[in-house]
């Protein structure tokens, strides 16, 4: 199967953390994304995971990858009202996938 | 500056017509995608292409049509048997390969059939 599922909505009051989840089902995934889009607007990548790693951390964004469980985690440290959007978690196969395969999405709404 | 361009920006239909949607990119990519995308529903491949002149369904092509002539440009025309297309329509592309990493999307355009 191919199924990447997301909560749908997550709201954090501003300068606390988010943290956003994905399963996904299909345990050949290599890589794995997450995405963001703003209102009205494309799909801009945030960063993105290798299967073979455990964990990824770029400034305020830290990826958790479970393998086991086919569990990956977006956190957000210091989350501020700038990051209200909507996140989506993203697999791939191999490098030559036919398909990248989107979650539902998360509305992560900010609140001051 | 390179990137993934989609037009127009908003499209209105009438019922039974068909209307193509344009994506163009210039940053050499072999493969590019089309994803349409609802409230709730997250985004759901219609058609891929990895290579010019070829092309392959995704999930919910039923209604929807392609061409790949050109590297650079992948139209996506929605025709009268799409029997809901009012919807937002996203363009992808990517390297393919071992250089692989992360898809460039175009801003969309939101089709409303009146």
């Amino acid at each position: 199967g191919e199924d990447v599922e997301q909560s749908l909505f997550l709201s954090v009051r501003e300068g606390d953390s988010s943290v956003i989840n994905c399963t996904y089902t299909d345990s050949s995934s290599t890589y794995l994304y997450w995405y963001k889009q703003e209102p009205g607007a494309g799909l801009q990548l945030l960063t993105y995971i290798f299967s073979n790693m455990d964990m990824k951390q770029d400034q305020r964004l830290t990826v958790l990858l479970n393998k086991k469980d086919k569990h990956l985690s977006l956190r957000i440290a210091d989350t501020q009202t700038g990051d209200s959007a909507i996140y989506f978690c993203a697999e791939t196969k191999s490098y030559n996938t036919d398909k990248l395969i989107f979650g539902t999405g998360t509305r992560l709404q900010v609140f001051p | 500056d390179g990137g993934i361009t989609q037009s127009p920006k908003y499209l209105f239909r009438k019922e039974g017509q068909n209307v193509t949607l344009s994506c163009e990119q210039n940053l050499n990519h072999d493969a590019m995608y089309w994803y349409r995308q609802d409230p709730g529903q997250g985004l759901r491949l219609i058609y891929y292409s990895q290579i010019v002149n070829d092309f392959q369904k995704g999930d919910i092509a039923e209604g929807y049509s392609v061409s790949r002539e050109k590297k650079e440009s992948f139209p996506l025309t929605v025709t009268s048997a799409q029997k809901n297309p009012t919807a937002f329509y996203l363009c992808a592309s990517t390297l393919t390969g071992p250089l692989r990493t992360e898809a460039f999307f175009g801003q969309g355009t939101r089709l409303t059939v009146v």
